[in-house]
């Protein structure tokens, strides 16, 4: 299968600061990528859809200058967290789709903590 | 909007057993994709099986089975000869169209007791 590649895979950030995630899709071109966060225990919850040249679609709730994303090509989108608070603490998943591929991808995760 | 229902919050069973996990889903499409994933303590989604809509046959993979009722919109999972390997939180999921976005049940956290 393919693999999407996820960086950072832990980060501590002080409270006010913004943190940056990058997800690669490493041999594919993902037409679309989807960020998720989870709570312990809990299921994914999709904060936003993105595809390469667009502006990301957001969910309902999902503060859209909070939660920066950026899909500039097709293997690299980019989360980021701005003016971070400690309830933004969690653990953030990117997925990576393509319409070569029936199932979805995901890197390995990012657990932000904030201080 | 598609809905996907996991009522069974946690599961067990003995290494070399059966389970089985249940999941039910809401749709009006004809024609979508479902999902079994795996999500081991190091939280890294792994796709267990997949089933196509439009086939009839239940998707196998080695040790892991789906009986996919489509009329009851039921997708259930079947592990057999449960390793302690298995032992992760199972979430079902339906995606609509290749590429689309996946709609994700609740998660069944599955434990393996040796």
């Amino acid at each position: 299968g393919a693999v999407v590649s996820q960086h950072p895979s832990r980060v501590i950030c002080k409270s006010g600061t913004s943190v940056k995630i990058e997800c690669r899709s490493l041999d594919f071109q993902a037409t679309t990528m989807f960020w998720y966060r989870q709570f312990p225990k809990q299921s994914l919850m999709l904060m936003a859809t993105s595809n390469e040249g667009s502006k990301a679609t957001y969910e309902q709730g999902v503060e859209k200058d909070k939660f920066l994303i950026n899909h500039a090509s097709l293997t690299l989108s980019t989360l980021t967290v701005t003016s971070a608070h400690p309830e933004d603490s969690s653990f953030y998943i990117c997925s990576a789709r393509t319409d070569r591929y029936t199932e979805a991808f995901f890197g390995q995760g990012t657990r932000l903590t904030v201080v | 909007a598609q809905t996907v229902t996991q009522s069974q919050p946690e599961m067990s069973v003995q290494e070399a057993e059966t389970v089985t996990l249940s999941c039910t889903y809401d749709t009006s499409e004809s024609d979508y994709y479902l999902f079994w994933y795996k999500q081991p303590p190091s939280r890294q989604m792994i796709l267990v099986i997949r089933q196509e809509a439009y086939k009839q046959q239940n998707a196998t993979e080695n040790r892991f089975s789906v009986n996919f009722q489509k009329a009851a919109k039921s997708f259930s999972l079947k592990i057999s000869d449960s390793q302690l390997g298995d032992a992760a939180m199972y979430f079902c999921a339906y995606g609509a169209t290749s590429g689309s976005r996946l709609t994700f049940g609740e998660g069944t956290q599955l434990t393996v007791n040796p």
